[in-house]
């Protein structure tokens, strides 16, 4: 166990519909980054949060949007989904300040778009 | 802007055999630099970092990686390959900034045959 939970782990939807993915960090950890994983793109980076405010965003398309809570835990929302948006959706969390820790991943959510 | 190349999806050896997985990394600062491995149906795991100081650097399961400037490379190696290295492992590189985030390689599939 990483200490940063994501669920749910798996998700089935169909084309059109929203969804919302949720990530709690490592106990400690302010920062969290949203990472989006498919067989032809890779990892790539969606969007960063810290402490509740918005640090960076990467090819995050503008059918996404995420936000971080005061208590820290995060929620990725996908709407209007397409057939393309099926991929492995990661969450993970650092030591504010700490990049040298390298990040924490989550063990992921899948989605299906069907 | 950053980024990594990881030469080869797969790479396959024997069991007990070297393992080299080749990383090169494009970046415009001293970089930070990190090799993840990710198992089936897994989150990312950090393998080992380099951030200042030693070249050479050892991570966790008998693995080690050398930063070399001059030819921008920070190639991942293991004197002998065990069955449970198989996975797939990610180089990333990042700004030396606490607020950077992390780019991804595209990966490479290590193979371990008996």
């Amino acid at each position: 166990d990483s200490g940063v939970t994501q669920t749910p782990k798996h998700l089935i939807t169909a084309t059109g519909q929203r969804v919302t993915l949720r990530c709690s960090p490592r106990s400690g950890d302010l920062s969290v980054y949203w990472y989006q994983q498919s067989l032809d793109q890779g990892l790539q980076f969606l969007i960063q949060y810290y402490n509740g405010e918005e640090r960076a965003k990467g090819n995050i398309l503008e059918r996404f949007s995420a936000q971080q809570f005061p208590d820290l835990h995060s929620e990725l929302n996908l709407s209007s989904l397409e057939l393309g948006d099926s991929a492995l959706y990661f969450c993970a969390s650092s030591v504010a300040g700490a990049l040298s820790y390298g990040y924490t991943f989550g063990s992921g959510t899948r989605l299906t778009v069907v | 802007a950053q980024s990594v190349t990881q030469l080869g999806s797969h790479v396959s050896v024997s069991e007990g055999a070297l393992v080299l997985l080749r990383c090169n990394y494009s970046s415009s600062v001293p970089p930070y630099l990190f090799w993840y491995v990710q198992y089936p149906n897994q989150g990312l795991q950090l393998l080992l970092k380099y951030t200042t100081g030693a070249t050479l650097v050892k991570g966790i399961n008998g693995f080690e990686a050398e930063f070399k400037k001059s030819e921008t490379s920070f190639h991942l190696t293991k004197p002998s390959a065990h069955m449970s290295d198989a996975a797939e492992y990610f180089c990333a590189v990042s700004r030396p900034s606490g607020y950077s985030t992390l780019t991804f390689g595209k990966g490479t599939m290590l193979l371990v045959s008996p």
